[in-house]
């Protein structure tokens, strides 16, 4: 069975810094990795996701994320990070049926 | 654009009492799931769906029923409710073709208390 590790509950990081949220993650075979994001008292809203190909992938509101294989993680980050950028972020591995299997989150604050 | 929409949004039960949430969906989507979302353990999988009249577990059934008569509807039940079923109900749903990359729809949530 697949598991994603989110090994910080709070990542604290002053605007205009860049911001990394790490990720970890377990499966047979090639992995399919997913970035989501909470607002709060809202849905998960699709911010990125590695299929196949660039190490590197880019996704919504300037935030991108490196997949490394040899270290099994795939970590979120963004170079200038803004106030609003502030929520609960959420990486996921797809399984058979589609399903994806969520990390227990990490809670993002951005200090003005 | 409705997208995925859950009814009801908000509810507060007593222990043992009984109810059904529905998740609707417009996108002509064959898969369809209900997580639940707890503090610190992020979403887990309740039930899914890979298609109309179909349902399987995921990782937390216990519980809960679910049933899918209609492809753009996921009906989530709870016969006998327990105050560990307190959580935050989320739907999602996702084509099943090939082309079709992964990302999951989902929607805003259905926050149940059971006193």
């Amino acid at each position: 069975a697949q598991s994603v590790a989110q090994p910080e509950d709070q990542v604290n990081v002053a605007e205009g810094n860049p911001l990394t949220v790490k990720c970890t993650y377990s499966v047979s075979g090639n992995p399919y990795l997913f970035w989501y994001v909470q607002y709060p008292n809202r849905g998960l809203q699709f911010l990125l996701k590695y299929i196949t190909g660039d190490n590197l992938v880019k996704g919504s509101y300037g935030f991108e994320a490196e997949f490394n294989k040899s270290q099994t993680s795939f970590h979120l980050k963004k170079p200038s990070a803004l106030v609003s950028d502030s929520a609960l972020y959420f990486c996921a591995v797809r399984g058979s049926a589609r399903q994806l299997t969520f990390g227990s989150g990490t809670q993002l604050t951005v200090l003005p | 654009n409705a997208g995925v929409t859950q009814t009801p949004k908000f509810r507060v039960l007593k222990t043992g009492q009984s109810m059904t949430l529905l998740c609707a969906q417009d996108m002509n989507h064959e898969y369809m799931y209900w997580y639940r979302q707890d503090p610190g353990m992020g979403l887990r999988l309740i039930h899914y769906s890979v298609g109309e009249g179909t349902t399987a577990k995921g990782e937390v059934p216990d519980g809960y029923n679910v049933s899918r008569l209609k492809k753009q509807n996921f009906l989530l039940g709870l016969e006998s409710a327990a105050p560990s079923q307190t959580s935050v109900y989320f739907c999602a749903s996702i084509l099943a073709g090939g082309s079709n990359t992964g990302e999951l729809f989902f929607g805003e949530g259905s926050r149940l208390t059971v006193l």
